[in-house]
């Protein structure tokens, strides 16, 4: 049972123009959710987070959305870079009412964004 | 300031086997996690440890266990090795566990033959 999911296994965009990834999760008790990005033979790489309790976090050319109705989230690059290459994943904790999630998120499977020169 | 560190890289098991994999966590940070990453199940949680304590533990089999020293640095096991073990294990730490934020090594890629 796939509580976080990534529709999309890949992506395919232009530099300068908007990368758009998606994700859409089934529990109702996530109430953080993050992005990561990973290169080859590396680790994952904490990009940008938001919190339940707010519908959209910036930070610089990444945005988070969040629809808490649809259970959907997105992830917008503007512009798009090709250094921005890399496998993208979604994350989401449930956290215990202390705040805390005890270092458990769950991922979705990824999408693989290519940004073409 | 130093990443997380995993040893080794690489490993290459047989079946009923046991591994043991190690994790040096950022400077300062306490809450050691432990991820599976397969290309069918993505990335799974395994466990997690704060100061030496076990708080948190995914769904998996006994024969994967772990440990996390006073130095914050950590280890896990797995015995009687399978197949479907070769994964690659990732290991992150963290600060401040409210935030969710977590550094990740590089992964120990084991193989099981």
């Amino acid at each position: 049972d796939q509580q976080v999911k990534q529709n999309s296994p890949s992506l395919s965009v232009q530099e300068g123009r908007i990368s758009i990834l998606n994700c859409d999760y089934t529990n109702s008790m996530f109430d953080y959710f993050l992005w990561y990005k990973k290169y080859p033979a590396e680790g994952p790489t904490f990009l940008i987070s938001i919190s339940s309790i707010k519908d959209k976090n910036e930070d610089g050319r990444f945005t988070v959305f969040l629809n808490k109705s649809a259970k959907h989230l997105s992830l917008h690059i503007v512009p798009s870079q090709p250094g921005d290459s890399a496998v993208y994943f979604c994350a989401a904790s449930a956290r215990n009412a202390g705040g805390t999630s005890y270092g458990k998120l769950t991922f979705g499977q990824g999408t693989i964004l290519t940004v073409h020169p | 300031k130093a990443g997380v560190t995993q040893t080794p890289r690489y490993l290459i098991k047989t079946r009923g086997q046991q591994v043991t994999l190690s994790c040096s966590p950022i400077s300062g940070h306490r809450s050691v996690s432990w991820y599976q990453q397969t290309p069918g199940q993505g990335l799974q949680f395994l466990f997690e440890y704060f100061s030496e304590t076990q708080r948190n533990k995914g769904n998996f089999p006994g024969r994967f266990s772990g440990r996390q020293f006073s130095n914050s640095r950590s280890e896990m096991n797995v015995s009687t090795l399978e197949l479907g073990d070769s994964a690659l294990y990732l290991c992150a730490s963290s600060f401040d566990p409210n935030t969710g934020e977590l550094f990740f090594g590089e992964g120990s890629r084991l193989t099981v033959l």
